[in-house]
């Protein structure tokens, strides 16, 4: 069981379509964060969110664009994707960000996306 | 920047057999956690252990944060444990996760 859900599981999209990602974790963390992986490749962070701002932007292309409504929920609305934004798309969060102890981060099961 | 190296990259055992992972990182670290990644991409967190030995069941893991080195022990391994076992650092000056490449490990019945 996760504490961190996300939705959907697969997003099949096309390059002119607009879609989004959401997350949502119950655990009271003060940090969530959007993280990329492509196959055999380790996560790469694209947005770290603490107290419901915008705290890293790993320069990610502005067809990503990131939004927190709220301390549970994280959202990462899609627009023009590109091919080559196929990926395995991680939400995580954190007690916290930016201090000596964050503490563990914990996954979503992923959203798998392809890009048509 | 920190660099995060770990072995072996491939790993293929028999069940029952016991592994050892290792993580090596290049400077001094506020934290390092162990993940494993299943086949169907799930991230479970194993460990967070800036110092010291853990222990949760089949697993343990040690960090001697003083020679730049941690390592995960799997003992008695069952098929359930195949995957990928990322190691990450937080650096500490900028507070971000650092990853390793990974190991990949393949149990077979």
């Amino acid at each position: 069981d996760t504490e961190v859900t996300q939705t959907p599981k697969h997003l099949v999209m096309g390059m002119t379509n607009k879609k989004s990602l959401k997350c949502e974790q119950h655990m009271g963390h003060r940090a969530m964060y959007w993280y990329k992986q492509k196959a055999k490749k380790p996560p790469e962070l694209m947005f770290v969110y603490s107290y419901e701002k915008l705290s890293i932007n790993e320069s990610v292309p502005s067809r990503f664009s990131p939004e927190c409504p709220n301390s549970s929920l994280l959202n990462l609305h899609l627009h023009a994707l590109q091919p080559e934004d196929s990926a395995l798309y991680l939400c995580a969060s954190s007690q916290d960000w930016a201090t000596p102890d964050t503490g563990e981060l914990f996954f979503g099961e992923g959203s798998r996306l392809t890009v048509l | 920047g920190i660099q995060v190296e770990q072995s072996p990259p491939d790993l293929i055992l028999q069940e029952g057999a016991n592994s050892t992972l290792r993580c090596n990182f290049s400077d001094s670290v506020n934290n390092l956690q162990w993940f494993h990644q299943n086949p169907w991409g799930q991230l479970i967190n194993l460990f967070y252990i800036p110092s010291g030995t853990k222990q949760n069941g089949r697993l343990s893991a040690t960090t001697v944060a003083t020679e730049r080195y941690s390592l995960l022990y799997i003992s008695s391994s069952q098929t359930t444990d195949s995957g990928v076992y990322f190691c990450a650092v937080e650096g500490r000056s900028n507070y971000q996760l650092i990853w390793g490449a990974g190991t990949k490990l393949i149990i077979k019945p």
